[in-house]
C-alpha cells in the first residue's frame, strides 16, 4: 500500500513558467512533509518542507502547499529555470515510538525546464 | 562540514558474497537511515537507528544487517548477496526538520 503517491511520473515546461509538482497521502497521522531534489548520480538533497499545522511554506522561488482535507500537497517552482531539471520526490513523516522520523517517500516525478 | 559520507560508491559482487556498506556522519545526529532505491520507486528504508547501541527494521530489512555502535557511524551489512539486492543505497541522518543524505552506493548483484 503506497502511502505517498506522486501521481505524474514526468512534467516538462518552459523556462520562465511555474512548475507545479503534486503529491497525494493517505495516512492521516503524518504530521511533517518534505520535497527533495535529486540530480542524477547523486543523493537527495532538501529541498523545503512544512508542518501539518501550516498551509503554506515559502522559500524563494519554491513554495509548498498543504491541503490536509485532501491529502494533498504540491511544490511550485516560480520562475522555473533549466537548473530546476531533476528528480523531485515527496516525503512524509508520522511520530513513531522513540521519537524517530521514519520518512516515506513517493516514487518521484522528473522535472524537465526546457530553455 | 563532510555532513554524511559513504563507501564505496560503487561495487560489484558475487551471489553469496558479503560486503558492508560505510556510513559516518559528523553532525552528532543521533538518528541514522540506510535507504535503497530500485530503479523507477521511491526510496524504501531497510533499517533505522534512534542512537548508539538502539537499531530497528524498517520496510525492507531482510537480508540485511547492522549495528551502531558509536554516533557517528551506522554500517549496514549484507552478508548472502543476491540479486534482489543490486540497488542503489543511501544513507541519511535526521538534524532539525530535515534530513541529510549521502551521495548514494551503487551495488550490483552477478
Amino acid at each position: 500500500d503506497q502511502q505517498v503517491k506522486q501521481n505524474s511520473p514526468s512534467l516538462s515546461v518552459q523556462e520562465g513558467r511555474i512548475s507545479i509538482l503534486n503529491c497525494d497521502y493517505t495516512n492521516s497521522m503524518f504530521d511533517y512533509f518534505l520535497w527533495y531534489k535529486k540530480y542524477p548520480a547523486e543523493g537527495p538533497t532538501f529541498l523545503i518542507s512544512i508542518s501539518s499545522i501550516k498551509d503554506k511554506n515559502e522559500d524563494g522561488r519554491f513554495t509548498v502547499f498543504l491541503n490536509k482535507s485532501a491529502k494533498h500537497l504540491s511544490l511550485h517552482i516560480v520562475p522555473s529555470q533549466p537548473g530546476d531539471s531533476a528528480v523531485y520526490f515527496c516525503a512524509a513523516s508520522a511520530p513513531t515510538q522513540g521519537g524517530s522520523e521514519k520518512l516515506v517517500f513517493g516514487k518521484g516525478t522528473k522535472l524537465t525546464v526546457n530553455p | 562540514n563532510a555532513g554524511v559520507t559513504q563507501t564505496p560508491k560503487f561495487r560489484i559482487l558475487k551471489i553469496g558474497q558479503s560486503m558492508t556498506l560505510q556510513c559516518t556522519q559528523d553532525m552528532n545526529h543521533n538518528y541514522m537511515y540506510w535507504y535503497r532505491q530500485d530503479p523507477g520507486m521511491g526510496l524504501k528504508l531497510i533499517y533505522y537507528s534512534v542512537g548508539a547501541g538502539i537499531t530497528d527494521k524498517g520496510e525492507v530489512p531482510n537480508g540485511y544487517n547492522v549495528s551502531r555502535s558509536t554516533t557517528e557511524d551506522f554500517p549496514l551489512r549484507l552478508e548472502l548477496a543476491a540479486p534482489s539486492q543490486t540497488s542503489v543505497y543511501f544513507c541519511a541522518s535526521t538534524g532539525r526538520n530535515t534530513i541529510y543524505f549521502g551521495e548514494g552506493s551503487w551495488l550490483t548483484v552477478v
